[in-house]
């Protein structure tokens, strides 16, 4: 089976651009999370897919926004970027259920100037 | 709102010597409790959670941990360091009522030889 897998890995954005990110959730998972990882920082919740719908949210503006596809993969849009986006973003991708494990990506890394 | 600390966001031990990382957290309803390991410019592993089983939790590379209700605790050790462990290891909870895991600031592992 094949693990989580996230686009592009790096990239650079200028602020007040728009930026969008992909992940391509584990063999058999229906479940996607989004993170956000600022440097020297734990990752914080961004929001979470279950079969194609916002199944939570966190402490995120409106311009922080997603999808899921009905093969289960996701997308994070990130509107009118701020310096203080430069991130680690992550996804993690789990089959359901509050006890089971997340499986995360390696991340791609948002560098807005 | 559900809060994880981590006490110490360095840690340094030598080779062979006892690993222990603390993790506490803050909840009236017993979580579910888990700790990741970060490498450099990569995604979170996990090593080990707790879901209301055993109360020591074995994980892989040989670590454990123990969750501790009285204390609101679940520290993470490892008898025997190894250079290989040295990373960034995060302890994180999904509350009893949610559906997200919330992340510690995360402790920095230096081994030394």
């Amino acid at each position: 089976e094949t693990g989580v897998t996230q686009s592009p890995t790096h990239l650079i954005k200028t602020r007040g651009q728009q930026v969008t990110l992909r992940c391509s959730s584990q063999s058999g998972h229906n479940t996607v999370s989004w993170y956000q990882q600022a440097l020297g920082q734990g990752p914080q919740f961004i929001f979470q897919y279950y079969r194609e719908e916002e199944n939570g949210r966190g402490n995120f503006p409106p311009r922080f926004s997603g999808l899921q596809f009905p093969n289960y993969s996701s997308e994070l849009n990130v509107n009118a970027l701020e310096l203080d986006d430069s991130a680690l973003y992550l996804c993690a991708s789990s089959p359901g259920g509050r006890d089971t494990e997340a499986f995360f990506g390696q991340g791609t890394r948002l560098t807005v100037v | 709102a559900q809060s994880v600390t981590q006490l110490g966001s360095h840690v340094s031990v030598s080779e062979g010597a006892l690993v222990l990382l603390r993790c506490n957290y803050s909840s009236s309803v017993p979580p579910y409790l888990f700790w990741y390991v970060q490498y450099p410019n990569q995604g979170l592993q996990l090593l080990l959670k707790y879901t209301s089983a055993a109360t020591l939790v074995k994980g892989i590379n040989g670590f454990e941990a123990e969750f501790k209700k009285s204390e609101t605790s679940f520290h993470l050790t490892k008898p025997s360091a190894h250079m290989s462990d040295a990373a960034e290891y995060f302890c994180a909870v999904i509350p009893g009522d949610g559906n997200k895991l919330v992340f510690g600031a995360g402790t920095i592992l230096r081994v030394k030889s």
